[in-house]
């Protein structure tokens, strides 16, 4: 079964950098996902597709500052100079057999 | 510029039926997949459901499965989500969003969904 999994909480202090992590379950590391962005109050926001080579293709104007990479069954979401924006909670996504799937989601708080 | 707007929310009683509507503007309507994805008080995200560009291919969540129908009208770039049986449980906001290579890159603001006596 394909399930994709999130820390919960994250935290970081504002100008530095954090790196989220979405990892995928066994059998699936070949997966590419998708990041997405939940400002508090607000819809969710397309950031980015994670290949499974690592290779990320972002959405819209989306800033620099948000890049994304992969290692084996994991996925990363690096945001670095993090601003007090930044502060949300951030989903990743992959597409199973015949279903989206979605993480658990990792709340992210800037310090 | 992409957009998509959601209406048709609103309070309803358990068992009831609701539809509600997603209008599409800014892209090529009838060329892409389109979903349904909720989202509970202080909860994750939830996918609902997904119908592809033609209608051709339609996915449920097995939460939904039977209650809710799935439609899309590419003529007036609208889709649809009619919610039969509904159960304390639906209550969330529910978001349209557009597929590419079955990721979603674009989300509507959502609508809220309160089902209670």
């Amino acid at each position: 079964q394909l399930v994709l999994t999130q820390s919960p909480s994250a935290s970081a202090s504002l100008g530095a950098s954090v790196k989220l992590t979405c990892t995928l379950s066994s059998g699936h590391s070949t997966y590419a996902i998708a990041w997405h962005q939940q400002q508090p109050e607000k819809g969710p926001r397309y950031l980015m597709k994670v290949n499974s080579d690592g290779r990320h293709i972002k959405g819209d104007g989306i800033p620099d500052r948000f890049s994304g990479s992969g290692s084996g069954a994991e996925r990363y979401l690096t945001i670095s100079s993090l601003q007090s924006e930044d502060e949300a909670d951030y989903y990743c996504q992959t597409w199973g057999t015949g279903s989206v799937v979605f993480g658990g989601g990792t709340k992210l708080t800037v310090l | 510029e992409v957009q998509l707007v959601e209406s048709g929310g609103g309070l309803v009683t358990p068992g009831g039926s609701l539809r509600l509507s997603c209008a599409a503007s800014g892209f090529t309507f009838s060329a892409y997949a389109m979903n349904w994805v909720r989202q509970a008080p202080g909860k994750g995200l939830e996918w609902v459901s997904c119908i592809s560009s033609s209608s051709s291919y339609i996915y449920y969540a097995d939460s939904v499965k039977g209650r809710f129908t799935v439609s899309r009208d590419n003529a007036k770039n609208s889709l649809y989500l009619q919610m039969n049986s509904l159960r304390a449980e639906d209550t969330a906001v529910y978001y349209c969003a557009r597929s590419t290579s079955n990721f979603l890159d674009y989300w509507g603001q959502g609508n809220l969904v309160i089902v209670s006596s």
